[in-house]
């Protein structure tokens, strides 16, 4: 089953508002993260948070974990139009010797003018 | 630090040819994971490597794919008689040693075509 899962598919704002991504996921994990993607691009990493923290900030990111509910949100201050992109959370579960991350199927953010 | 260094970042191919999709880690990671993306889907795990180890393979098809991380040179990704659904863009990721813990960084992928 798909682990990570964001909500909403696609989110239109403009430029100045704030941007709001959801993500939840159905396993224990040891921390999540969050990327973004440029059309045609390779992801960037952005944030990641622990387990262990509730929450997270970086410039104009704020990020969330809620371990009780399985969900993760992320919050864009201030958006540019050059914060257009998909973004997309991603959980590592380490289950022992291997670490993988298991990717949602992302929001499509477009900050417009 | 030139990061994740990916190549070719396009590839055409025929179907029944061979596809090889060569991967860089930055300097100092030791572990490269590669990641397949179909459009407008999220990226889908493929297979875990460190130097001369496969570590987890779960997410690769059972026929034509394998990949390699020799002791010197960079990790690759090879797919034996590519058919049009192996047509997506394929992402290697590297992390340093101790692997996980830490924010992975992408090359910008190999997109391949399979025509």
């Amino acid at each position: 089953s798909q682990q990570g899962e964001e909500d909403p598919q696609a989110l239109s704002i403009q430029e100045g508002e704030n941007a709001t991504m959801n993500c939840s996921y159905k396993t224990s994990i040891n921390n999540l993260q969050w990327y973004r993607q440029n059309s045609g691009r390779g992801l960037v990493h952005l944030i990641l948070i622990r387990s262990n923290e509730r929450e997270k900030h970086s410039g104009r990111l704020r990020v969330t974990l809620d371990t009780s509910k399985k969900s993760s949100s992320l919050l864009i201050t201030a958006s540019r139009a050059a914060d257009t992109a998909s973004y997309f959370c991603a959980t590592d579960a380490n289950t022992g010797t291997a670490s993988k991350l298991t990717f949602g199927t992302g929001t499509r953010l477009q900050v417009t003018l | 630090n030139a990061g994740v260094m990916q190549n070719p970042r396009h590839l055409v191919r025929r179907r029944g040819q061979e596809a090889r999709l060569r991967c860089s880690p930055m300097k100092g990671h030791s572990h490269v994971y590669w990641y397949r993306q179909l459009p407008e889907e999220g990226l889908k795990f493929m297979v875990y490597l460190q130097k001369e180890n496969i570590i987890d393979e779960s997410g690769m098809p059972k026929e034509r794919f394998s990949a390699e991380f020799p002791k010197e040179g960079p990790s690759i990704l090879r797919i034996q008689q590519v058919v049009r659904g192996d047509s997506a863009a394929y992402f290697c990721a590297s992390s340093p040693p101790g692997g996980f813990g830490y924010g992975y960084t992408f090359g910008s992928g190999t997109r391949l075509t399979v025509v």
